[in-house]
């Protein structure tokens, strides 16, 4: 089956740190591009970032560019969201998600994992 | 970055009838070079992540039921679904991947 397994999650306060880690099984995850997308609870999606194949390509939203970094492990078949400098606008469920194709990138989303919850409060 | 507009933002249609949802950007999302939209549509029931159903606009993802469909270029896409059931009460996303995605804030599709 294919999946995508968020975790990492959690309440941290303002000016913290947090990494979130997406766990893939089923496909070959090596040969996708991946993204992150988050949504605040009953509110829009919001694309995050995006990483290609072999790391060494990646693209943030403006409003996380400079805190947020995105990186990949295709030997664990895992992709990171390191984000720093959080804020209260950061607090949503952060999505991975995987890229329609495995061969170039659309930005479009055909598997998805379940989300991790980021609450950034004091 | 492109906006991207839905309407209605809730919508209620009696099981059996037919449910329109319209998604309009900002900009065209048609690449002229291979005349594909880069538009596609999902749909998240509570408490769930979004499931793609239709990408390039008009093209249904394998296994999602055929009474879902896609319409549109350009600007302007309709989702429809020709017959709702019960299972289809969800809230329903466009987006674009012309440029650096953006997706439409959502439409809240419910049982009258």
């Amino acid at each position: 089956e294919v999946q995508l397994v968020e975790s990492g999650g959690g309440l941290v306060q303002p000016g913290g740190s947090l990494r979130l880690s997406c766990a893939a099984s089923g496909f070959t995850f090596s040969s996708y591009w991946m993204h992150w997308v988050r949504q605040v609870p009953g509110k829009g999606l919001v694309w995050v970032s995006r990483i290609n194949s072999d790391e060494s390509s990646t693209t943030y939203a403006d409003s996380v560019k400079g805190r947020f970094t995105i990186s990949r492990d295709n030997a664990k078949n895992t992709l990171y969201l390191q984000m720093n400098s959080l804020r209260a606008e950061d607090t949503a469920v952060y999505y991975c998600a995987r890229d329609l194709y495995n061969s170039g990138r659309t930005d479009a989303f055909d598997i998805w994992g379940q989300g991790t919850m980021v609450i950034v409060s004091s | 970055d492109i906006v991207m507009t839905q309407s209605p933002d809730s919508l209620a249609v009696s099981l059996g009838e037919r449910a329109t949802i319209n998604c309009k950007s900002s900009q065209s999302v048609l690449y002229s070079s291979n005349k594909k939209n880069y538009l596609a549509w999902y749909q998240q029931k509570p408490g769930q992540p979004p499931k793609l159903l239709i990408y390039w606009a008009s093209t249904r993802e394998s296994g999602v039921p055929d009474r879902f469909s896609g319409s549109g270029s350009g600007t302007d896409f309709t989702l429809t679904i020709s017959s709702l059931q019960a299972e289809d009460v969800a809230l329903y996303h466009c987006q674009q991947y012309y440029s650096t995605p953006t997706f439409g804030q959502g439409t809240k599709l419910e049982i009258k």
